[in-house]
């Protein structure tokens, strides 16, 4: 029973260069959320998908960064012309349609991360 | 701008002591989750408490929700060098799309324990 499946675990980029995420998430689950976490910072949300949908956007960057979850495939974080401030974990989790019956949220599951390095 | 700001930021303590971390913020949250967050992986979701005042369980831990909602307490007993790790609390609101019931979640920077055997 695999979890969230992400790769590359560590990706390493030139500036300039086009950095591509993948993410599979766990058997069943139809939601795809991308946390970045910055070196001594929290995680911060950045985009939330369905499957051929973007639901909520609101923490991308407004440039260079684009997600997308296909009908058939994993999701993918894409980071065009990246800059040294791109470095970070970027996370990847899923939930199912099932809520917490007592918070009413969704359960995410986290996968291991994408650790990017733009030198 | 919700913030969640976790104390201490750094814990360092002997095997057999007990500690507690705190998470606080100025905002009402409608669930809090912990996470612990080991080196090179994601975070692992040990709780979520929803209710103003509720205490949970979880072996040697103990997790407390405030009153007001806006601020948490995670009581560790007896600690062991596998609690070792980083230790997240995150805020939730629940924000309304077609039924989705899916939520944003607002992470602390956590606090970063170590125990010594």
């Amino acid at each position: 029973n695999a979890g969230v499946m992400q790769n590359p675990r560590h990706l390493v980029r030139r500036r300039g260069q086009e950095a591509r995420l993948r993410c599979s998430p766990m058997k069943g689950h139809s939601h795809v959320y991308w946390y970045r976490q910055l070196p001594e910072e929290g995680l911060k949300f950045m985009v939330y998908l369905q499957k051929e949908n973007i639901i909520d956007e609101s923490g991308m960057p407004k440039e260079r960064f684009s997600a997308e979850f296909p009908k058939e495939g994993p999701s993918i974080l894409r980071i065009q012309q990246v800059v040294r401030g791109d470095s970070a974990a970027y996370f990847c989790a899923s939930s199912s349609l099932l809520r917490d019956r007592r918070s009413g949220a969704n359960v995410l599951t986290f996968g291991a991360g994408s650790r990017l390095t733009v030198l | 701008t919700q913030l969640l700001e976790q104390s201490p930021q750094f814990l360092s303590i002997q095997e057999g002591e007990n500690l507690t971390v705190y998470c606080n913020s100025s905002s009402v949250f409608s669930s809090l989750q912990w996470y612990r967050q080991e080196p090179g992986e994601g975070p692992v979701l040990l709780v979520t408490v929803v209710t103003g005042g509720e205490v949970k369980k979880l072996k040697r831990l103990t997790f407390q929700f405030g009153d007001a909602r806006k601020d948490s307490s995670l009581h560790i007993t007896a600690a062991q060098p596998g609690d070792t790790g980083l230790y997240l609390c995150a805020g939730g609101n629940p924000f309304s799309y077609s039924g989705a019931g899916s939520y944003q979640l607002t992470f602390g920077k956590g606090t970063k324990l170590s125990v010594i055997p």
